[in-house]
């Protein structure tokens, strides 16, 4: 068990609908990380919050948005969903540097019908 | 420039055997390298990582070797058990930065 908790563990919706995913980091830690896996891409990250504030931005598309609130926990809005973003969802907390180990969540399986 | 290659897509070793799973990469500013660990419904977990100023890292059965000129990297899991059976992903990241750059995975079986 890392001590990053995430849900739901499984989400089915439709398309064109919005979805929030939550995350909860280590406790003390204050990066949190959130990658999306899918079968065709690999893991690929979205987007990084430290202590309340965005850090660093990835491969994150325009309909989808995060914040980390001030007890730390983060989430991940998706909005507009497409069948193709059927994915594994994960999150992972840090220390302070990005080279402190990621401890990864057990991820959020959203499908997208 | 920000890619990372990973070989082979998947595995199959026999007990006891070596596994190897190589990497490699193009920006020559990436200076950690780690490699996550998969099992099927959980999350990647670290499994061991290095810093371009050694050549190799051992940790019990897994050694990471690192050749800096080649821009390449490789995992190796000596006398491989079934329960390593897993996917395992190298990484790529800029100490002090933001965020890590994955390869796509490598899907390794481990065979009685």
């Amino acid at each position: 068990d890392s001590g990053v908790t995430q849900t739901p563990k499984h989400l089915i919706t439709a398309t064109g609908q919005r979805v929030t995913l939550r995350c909860s980091p280590r406790s003390g830690d204050l990066s949190v990380y959130w990658y999306q896996q899918s079968l065709d891409q690999g893991l690929q990250f979205l987007i990084q919050y430290y202590n309340g504030e965005e850090r660093a931005k990835g491969n994150i598309l325009e309909r989808f948005s995060a914040q980390q609130f001030p007890d730390l926990h983060s989430e991940l809005n998706l909005s507009s969903l497409e069948l193709g973003d059927s994915a594994l969802y994960f999150c992972a907390s840090s220390g302070r540097s990005m080279t402190d180990t990621q401890y990864f969540g057990p991820g959020t399986r959203l499908t997208v019908l | 420039q920000q890619q990372v290659k990973q070989s082979p897509q998947s595995l199959i070793v026999q007990k006891g055997g070596i596994s190897i799973i190589n990497c490699a990469y193009e920006n020559t500013a990436f200076d950690y390298f780690p490699w996550y660990q998969q099992f099927p419904g959980k999350g990647p977990a670290l499994l061991i990582a290095i810093r371009p100023d050694v050549s190799e890292k051992k940790e019990g059965r897994f050694t990471i070797s690192f050749n800096k000129s080649a821009k390449q990297f490789s995992l190796h899991i000596m006398d491989s058990q079934p329960g390593d059976s897993a996917t395992y992903f190298c990484a790529a990241g800029v100490r002090g930065g933001n965020k890590l750059t994955f390869g796509t995975g490598t899907q390794l079986k481990v065979e009685l």
